[in-house]
């Protein structure tokens, strides 16, 4: 039982770079999330996909792109890396039908911008 | 908005103390309460949950009690191990929100 999936665990890019962040979860799961986390600030929501074909702008989307490939995968991409993106990311699903509706987490993705 | 507040870590105890940390909340409609708790090097896991006033989530030895009039949703533990030193994160998902609103996390280590 998978849960989500993450990919890459760690990437290392310079400046202007850019990359896909990958993730897919097996849940059957309606709606996905991208969450970046640093140090003393918690989770911070950068976009959401209620369902297939859908998404939407979370707290801090400046600088990503997403992707709702299909119900399991939900990409974050970075076109032009900055410094002030080396975070640890987070992908999440949850069922939104369900009253106590709680998200399952991937292991996160490391990502430094030198 | 929403917003969530927790105790500045990190909070360091020896075997068997016992644990409180505080978690206090805003929300504009009836949020569920969430503790997640994240080991070292992997993601977050779901600790407990609660959904209205009064209602005490519970897991592992760990509670929390949903308090409305002071909205508030403290973690406590009676006795702690050392595999209980993680990050512990507080939540919210008020209604008709999509989203987890997370607070800033509290560092737990737990000493032999």
């Amino acid at each position: 039982n998978a849960g989500v999936t993450q990919t890459p665990k760690f990437q290392v890019l310079k400046t202007g770079q850019s990359m896909t962040l990958q993730c897919a979860q097996d849940m059957n799961h309606n709606s996905m999330y991208w969450y970046r986390q640093d140090p003393g600030m918690g989770l911070r929501l950068i976009y959401y996909s209620a369902s297939e074909g859908t998404t939407d702008k979370g707290e801090v989307p400046n600088g990503y792109n997403v992707s709702r490939l299909n119900k399991r995968e939900f990409s974050l991409r970075l076109e032009s890396a900055a410094p002030s993106q080396t975070s640890v990311y987070f992908c999440a699903s949850s069922e939104l039908d369900q009253i106590l509706t709680e998200a399952f987490f991937g292991q996160g993705t490391r990502l430094t911008v030198v | 908005g929403d917003s969530v507040t927790q105790m500045e870590g990190p909070v360091t105890l020896s075997e068997e103390a016992f644990l409180t940390i505080n978690c206090t909340y805003t929300a504009t409609g009836y949020p569920s309460l969430f503790w997640y708790v994240q080991y070292p090097g992997e993601g977050l896991q779901l600790l407990l949950k609660a959904t209205k006033a009064d209602d005490k989530g519970s897991n592992k030895g760990f509670e929390a009690t949903y308090r409305k009039e002071t909205t508030s949703f403290h973690l406590e533990k009676g006795s702690v191990q050392v595999s209980d030193s993680a990050v512990y994160f507080c939540a919210l998902r008020d209604t008709g929100r999509r989203a987890l609103t997370f607070g800033s996390g509290t560092r737990l280590q737990v000493q032999p």
